[in-house]
Protein backbone atom coordinates (compact mmCIF):
# COMPACT_ATOMS: atom_id res chain seq x y z
CA UNK A 1 0.00 0.00 0.00
CA UNK A 2 1.05 3.75 0.01
CA UNK A 3 2.95 5.16 2.31
CA UNK A 4 3.69 8.29 3.93
CA UNK A 5 3.60 11.27 1.48
CA UNK A 6 5.24 14.42 1.94
CA UNK A 7 5.05 17.55 0.15
CA UNK A 8 6.59 19.51 -1.13
CA UNK A 9 9.86 17.53 -1.54
CA UNK A 10 11.87 20.86 -1.76
CA UNK A 11 11.12 24.40 -0.38
CA UNK A 12 13.27 27.53 -0.97
CA UNK A 13 12.02 30.50 0.57
CA UNK A 14 13.62 33.66 1.86
CA UNK A 15 14.57 35.04 5.58
CA UNK A 16 10.95 35.99 7.37
CA UNK A 17 8.25 34.39 4.89
CA UNK A 18 6.24 31.68 6.32
CA UNK A 19 6.05 28.16 5.22
CA UNK A 20 3.69 25.42 4.98
CA UNK A 21 4.59 21.64 4.73
CA UNK A 22 2.56 19.17 4.19
CA UNK A 23 1.96 14.95 5.70
CA UNK A 24 -0.54 12.44 4.53
CA UNK A 25 0.06 9.31 6.50
CA UNK A 26 -0.39 6.16 6.22
CA UNK A 27 -4.31 5.25 5.48
CA UNK A 28 -5.49 3.91 9.17
CA UNK A 29 -2.24 5.20 11.23
CA UNK A 30 -3.63 7.22 14.18
CA UNK A 31 0.01 8.19 15.69
CA UNK A 32 1.57 11.38 13.59
CA UNK A 33 5.45 12.37 14.30
CA UNK A 34 7.52 15.55 12.71
CA UNK A 35 10.60 15.39 13.25
CA UNK A 36 13.81 17.54 11.93
CA UNK A 37 17.08 16.52 10.15
CA UNK A 38 19.69 19.09 10.15
CA UNK A 39 23.64 18.78 9.91
CA UNK A 40 24.20 20.37 13.35
CA UNK A 41 21.36 18.76 15.38
CA UNK A 42 20.78 15.36 13.66
CA UNK A 43 17.14 14.49 14.33
CA UNK A 44 14.90 15.78 16.27
CA UNK A 45 10.88 15.11 17.59
CA UNK A 46 9.60 18.23 16.69
CA UNK A 47 5.64 17.19 17.72
CA UNK A 48 3.46 14.13 18.43
CA UNK A 49 -0.36 13.62 17.28
CA UNK A 50 -2.56 11.16 18.34
CA UNK A 51 -5.94 10.67 16.97
CA UNK A 52 -8.18 13.17 18.28
CA UNK A 53 -6.12 13.74 21.24
CA UNK A 54 -4.07 17.19 22.14
CA UNK A 55 -0.71 16.97 20.33
CA UNK A 56 2.40 17.02 22.28
CA UNK A 57 4.60 19.87 21.60
CA UNK A 58 7.15 19.27 23.56
CA UNK A 59 9.81 19.39 20.53
CA UNK A 60 9.24 22.41 18.99
CA UNK A 61 12.02 24.94 19.20
CA UNK A 62 10.26 28.04 19.10
CA UNK A 63 6.31 29.71 19.14
CA UNK A 64 7.21 30.32 15.19
CA UNK A 65 6.42 26.86 14.39
CA UNK A 66 2.64 25.08 14.86
CA UNK A 67 1.43 22.15 13.09
CA UNK A 68 -2.30 20.85 12.54
CA UNK A 69 -3.98 17.58 12.10
CA UNK A 70 -7.00 17.59 10.12
CA UNK A 71 -9.79 15.10 10.51
CA UNK A 72 -6.80 12.88 12.35
CA UNK A 73 -5.43 12.71 8.83
CA UNK A 74 -3.33 14.86 7.25
CA UNK A 75 -1.19 17.18 8.97
CA UNK A 76 0.35 20.45 8.13
CA UNK A 77 3.66 21.84 9.75
CA UNK A 78 3.73 25.65 9.43
CA UNK A 79 6.92 27.69 10.47
CA UNK A 80 6.39 31.38 10.92
CA UNK A 81 9.09 34.21 10.28
CA UNK A 82 11.74 31.70 9.06
CA UNK A 83 15.35 31.97 9.51
CA UNK A 84 18.20 30.60 8.33
CA UNK A 85 18.78 28.12 10.93
CA UNK A 86 15.19 26.73 10.37
CA UNK A 87 16.91 24.83 6.90
CA UNK A 88 16.52 21.19 7.53
CA UNK A 89 15.08 18.61 6.00
CA UNK A 90 11.29 17.97 7.98
CA UNK A 91 10.40 14.43 7.93
CA UNK A 92 6.93 12.70 8.99
CA UNK A 93 6.42 9.44 10.24
CA UNK A 94 3.34 7.40 11.30
CA UNK A 95 2.39 4.34 13.64
CA UNK A 96 -0.85 2.28 13.34
CA UNK A 97 -1.26 3.15 17.13
CA UNK A 98 0.11 4.44 20.35
CA UNK A 99 0.70 1.33 21.20
CA UNK A 100 2.65 0.34 18.47
CA UNK A 101 6.72 1.67 18.32
CA UNK A 102 7.51 1.56 15.15
CA UNK A 103 7.51 4.30 13.00
CA UNK A 104 7.16 5.03 9.17
CA UNK A 105 8.73 7.76 7.54
CA UNK A 106 8.13 9.67 4.15
CA UNK A 107 10.79 10.84 2.33
CA UNK A 108 11.22 14.43 3.75
CA UNK A 109 10.58 17.94 3.06
CA UNK A 110 14.23 19.95 2.19
CA UNK A 111 13.90 23.65 3.48
CA UNK A 112 16.25 26.17 2.19
CA UNK A 113 16.27 29.21 4.17
CA UNK A 114 17.84 32.21 2.53
CA UNK B 1 17.32 12.57 29.90
CA UNK B 2 17.29 10.10 27.08
CA UNK B 3 19.83 10.07 24.76
CA UNK B 4 21.86 7.74 21.95
CA UNK B 5 25.66 7.94 21.25
CA UNK B 6 26.58 6.14 17.82
CA UNK B 7 30.05 6.05 16.08
CA UNK B 8 29.83 8.95 13.40
CA UNK B 9 32.15 7.40 11.42
CA UNK B 10 32.24 7.58 8.30
CA UNK B 11 33.22 4.37 8.06
CA UNK B 12 34.28 2.55 4.71
CA UNK B 13 35.20 -0.75 3.98
CA UNK B 14 35.86 -3.29 0.97
CA UNK B 15 32.55 -5.80 -0.39
CA UNK B 16 32.53 -8.35 1.46
CA UNK B 17 34.30 -7.27 4.96
CA UNK B 18 32.56 -7.22 8.74
CA UNK B 19 31.02 -4.42 9.79
CA UNK B 20 30.42 -3.07 13.41
CA UNK B 21 28.43 -0.01 14.12
CA UNK B 22 28.63 0.97 18.13
CA UNK B 23 25.61 2.33 19.28
CA UNK B 24 25.36 2.89 23.06
CA UNK B 25 22.23 4.30 24.89
CA UNK B 26 21.47 6.35 28.11
CA UNK B 27 17.49 6.01 29.20
CA UNK B 28 15.06 5.72 31.96
CA UNK B 29 13.03 2.13 31.77
CA UNK B 30 13.09 -0.05 29.08
CA UNK B 31 12.80 1.70 25.88
CA UNK B 32 12.54 -0.19 22.33
CA UNK B 33 15.73 -0.02 20.50
CA UNK B 34 16.08 0.53 16.75
CA UNK B 35 18.18 0.74 13.47
CA UNK B 36 16.95 3.12 10.98
CA UNK B 37 18.84 2.86 7.74
CA UNK B 38 18.53 5.96 5.03
CA UNK B 39 19.69 4.85 1.61
CA UNK B 40 21.09 8.05 -0.68
CA UNK B 41 18.02 9.97 -2.47
CA UNK B 42 15.66 7.99 0.21
CA UNK B 43 13.87 8.21 3.32
CA UNK B 44 14.05 6.68 6.33
CA UNK B 45 13.44 2.91 6.48
CA UNK B 46 13.37 0.25 9.63
CA UNK B 47 16.55 -1.53 9.73
CA UNK B 48 15.69 -3.85 12.79
CA UNK B 49 14.06 -3.74 16.17
CA UNK B 50 14.55 -4.81 19.61
CA UNK B 51 11.67 -4.79 22.36
CA UNK B 52 13.63 -6.01 25.63
CA UNK B 53 16.32 -6.94 27.02
CA UNK B 54 18.88 -10.10 24.98
CA UNK B 55 16.41 -9.83 22.12
CA UNK B 56 18.04 -10.18 18.57
CA UNK B 57 16.89 -8.09 15.83
CA UNK B 58 17.96 -9.02 12.22
CA UNK B 59 17.33 -8.31 8.95
CA UNK B 60 18.96 -8.21 5.23
CA UNK B 61 22.13 -9.77 7.60
CA UNK B 62 22.01 -7.53 9.59
CA UNK B 63 21.69 -7.83 13.41
CA UNK B 64 21.79 -6.10 16.72
CA UNK B 65 21.29 -7.43 19.93
CA UNK B 66 20.05 -5.46 22.92
CA UNK B 67 22.38 -5.49 25.86
CA UNK B 68 20.84 -3.95 29.00
CA UNK B 69 24.02 -4.96 31.24
CA UNK B 70 26.07 -2.61 28.78
CA UNK B 71 23.21 -0.38 27.73
CA UNK B 72 24.46 -1.15 23.80
CA UNK B 73 23.05 -2.37 20.73
CA UNK B 74 25.63 -2.76 18.63
CA UNK B 75 24.73 -3.60 14.50
CA UNK B 76 27.17 -5.90 12.63
CA UNK B 77 26.88 -7.90 9.36
CA UNK B 78 29.12 -10.34 8.67
CA UNK B 79 29.61 -9.48 4.48
CA UNK B 80 28.78 -6.30 3.57
CA UNK B 81 27.83 -5.40 -0.28
CA UNK B 82 28.48 -1.98 -2.10
CA UNK B 83 24.38 -1.87 -1.87
CA UNK B 84 24.70 -1.90 2.02
CA UNK B 85 26.14 1.56 1.14
CA UNK B 86 24.01 3.97 3.24
CA UNK B 87 23.68 6.07 6.48
CA UNK B 88 22.48 4.21 9.72
CA UNK B 89 20.53 5.79 12.73
CA UNK B 90 20.78 4.11 16.21
CA UNK B 91 17.67 4.82 18.20
CA UNK B 92 15.55 4.21 21.00
CA UNK B 93 11.76 5.12 21.67
CA UNK B 94 11.52 7.42 24.56
CA UNK B 95 8.29 8.64 26.49
CA UNK B 96 6.19 11.43 26.05
CA UNK B 97 3.87 12.90 28.60
CA UNK B 98 0.73 10.38 28.27
CA UNK B 99 2.84 6.85 27.49
CA UNK B 100 3.16 7.92 23.93
CA UNK B 101 6.44 7.68 22.56
CA UNK B 102 8.97 9.39 20.31
CA UNK B 103 12.07 8.31 18.84
CA UNK B 104 15.18 9.69 20.44
CA UNK B 105 17.94 9.31 17.53
CA UNK B 106 21.98 8.90 17.46
CA UNK B 107 23.92 11.37 15.14
CA UNK B 108 23.90 8.96 11.78
CA UNK B 109 27.01 6.62 10.42
CA UNK B 110 27.74 7.00 7.02
CA UNK B 111 28.20 3.43 5.63
CA UNK B 112 30.51 3.47 2.43
CA UNK B 113 31.24 -0.04 0.69
CA UNK B 114 33.94 -0.02 -2.11
CA UNK B 115 33.88 -2.92 -4.88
Amino acid sequence: GAGVSQSPSNKVTEKGKDVELRCDPISGHTALYWYRQSLGQGLEFLIYFQGNSAPDKSGLPSDRFSAERTGGSVSTLTIQRTQQEDSAVYLCASSPNRDTDTQYFGPGTRLTVL
Amino acid sequence: GDSVTQMEGPVTLSEEAFLTINCTYTATGYPSLFWYVQYPGEGLQLLLKATKADDKGSNKGFEATYRKETTSFHLEKGSVQVSDSAVYFCALSGTLQGGSEKLVFGKGTKLTVNP
